[in-house]
């Protein structure tokens, strides 16, 4: 099956600084999203993405499908945006389930 | 409601016990999934459906675990004779349909077996 893997696995910053997680997929995707796992464990939608370039505030998304991976910026961070960040995706062969990463672990210090 | 709803929020089971599990999908989505997460880990897909059809039971571990969608809303998924290593967090998510893939998830039920 399709191998999602995220990277960095942990990542501490300093608020206010930037950061950048990877995505990369072994497989041709109909659907990449990111996602924010919040400390009470609620998956909040951050891009729909299979293709391209999207922004929404501090954060935005890449994803080069043709070289199967996907990056997500992180600017100015802040204590908020600790928790987990998974990027799953949908195979090619429309088998609409999500194949999750193992995710990146974000800790935001004051 | 405006998004995926899940009840309970926790549930704790003696081993053995049958727990019921339910979500209620944002209003007029097609789709409808459900995903296993382990602690520390990512979901881990279980079974899907598109209206009331269950379309692939493929992630179901066992045969403890059955899930029905009958008026193609309203999801419950059932687990039976529950054992430890059930335990987790349960998570549904819908899908609107066509050709936007978006999925969107609910706050999940953590299970804890004893």
């Amino acid at each position: 099956g399709i191998q999602v893997e995220q990277s960095p696995p942990d990542l501490i910053l300093q608020e206010g600084a930037n950061s950048t997680l990877r995505c990369n997929f072994s497989d041709s995707v109909n659907n990449l999203q990111w996602f924010h796992q919040n400390p009470w464990g609620q998956l909040i939608n951050l891009f729909y993405i299979p293709s391209g370039t999207k922004q929404n505030g501090r954060l935005s998304a890449t994803t080069v499908a043709t070289e199967r991976y996907s990056l997500l910026y992180i600017s100015s961070s802040q204590t908020t945006d600790s928790g987990v960040y998974f990027c799953a995706v949908e195979r090619m062969d429309s088998s609409y389930k999500l194949i999750f990463g193992s995710g990146t672990r974000l800790l935001v210090r004051p | 409601g405006a998004g995926v709803s899940q009840s309970p929020r926790y549930k704790v089971a003696k081993r053995g016990q049958d727990v019921a599990l339910r979500c209620d999908p944002i209003s007029g989505h097609v789709s409808l999934f459900w995903y296993q997460q382990a602690l520390g880990q990512g979901p881990e897909f279980l079974t899907y459906f598109q209206n009331e059809a269950q379309l692939d039971k493929s992630g179901l571990p066992s045969d403890r675990f059955f899930a029905e969608r009958p008026e193609g809303s309203v999801s419950t998924l059932k687990i039976q004779r529950t054992q430890q290593e059930d335990s987790a967090v349960y998570l549904c998510a819908s899908r609107g349909g066509g050709s936007y893939n978006e999925q969107f998830f609910g706050p999940g039920t953590r299970l804890t077996v004893l």
